[in-house]
């Protein structure tokens, strides 16, 4: 049984570039939720998917925007990179979009930009 | 504004000791409150999900405890051992009941150590 696969592992980009990453969420599981982690920081939250719509949203800029598949899996799109965005993009998936439903991370996508 | 903060921001132990990470919170109005444990370089994993009404839930050698009065939470570990060295993340759910939906807020975590 597949846990949640986040894709790619790692990426190098310069500011001002677009940057796409990706989430196939754990098997059974219809909800993704996307998470910012800065080092030594709590995960940040980004946004949440649902049957294909963005369900609620964080303090983050319309630079991030996302987008939800048929098959449950997800994209995270950020536009004009600045150099605050390195981080590690954490991607979790979950049963429904209550949040007493337990929630599964993927290992993140280590998103350094120059 | 809604907050969780964790102490202390790290802790080295022995192997084999027990400890005990806090977690304080101001978020309103309180759905649940989950521990992660999270290895350098991992997701997140979840250790335990607690709702207003439970004030104690263990997961093996973890146990956790919620006090919805005073809005702390604690996680306590027994008999150490060198696998449980990681982050371990508080993180509180809020629920508003006019639009229906939920904020998720993580603490900056404890950063543990256990030393053989």
């Amino acid at each position: 049984d597949a846990g949640v696969t986040q894709s790619p592992t790692h990426l190098i980009k310069t500011r001002g570039q677009q940057v796409t990453l990706r989430c196939s969420p754990k098997s059974g599981h219809d909800t993704v939720s996307w998470y910012q982690q800065a080092l030594g920081q709590g995960p940040q939250f980004i946004f949440q998917y649902y049957e294909e719509e963005e369900r609620q949203r964080g303090n983050f800029p319309d630079r991030f925007s996302g987008h939800q598949f048929p098959n449950y899996s997800s994209e995270l799109n950020v536009n004009a990179l600045l150099l605050g965005d390195s981080a590690l993009y954490l991607c979790a998936s979950s049963l429904g979009p209550r949040s007493n439903q337990p929630q599964h991370f993927g290992d993140g996508t280590r998103l350094s930009i120059l | 504004k809604n907050q969780v903060e964790q102490s202390p921001q790290s802790l080295i132990i022995l192997e084999g000791k027990n400890c005990t990470l806090q977690c304080n919170y101001t978020v309103s109005p309180f759905s649940n409150l989950r521990w992660y444990k999270q290895d350098t370089g991992r997701g997140p994993v979840s250790l335990t999900i607690m709702t207003f009404s439970e004030n104690t839930k263990s997961n093996g050698r973890y146990t956790a405890t919620l006090d919805a009065d005073t809005k702390q939470s604690s996680l306590h570990i027994t008999a150490s051992q060198l696998s449980d060295s990681a982050s371990y993340i508080c993180v509180v759910s809020a629920h508003s009941t006019g639009t229906g939906t939920y904020k998720y807020i993580f603490g900056t975590g404890t950063r543990l150590k256990v030393l053989a």
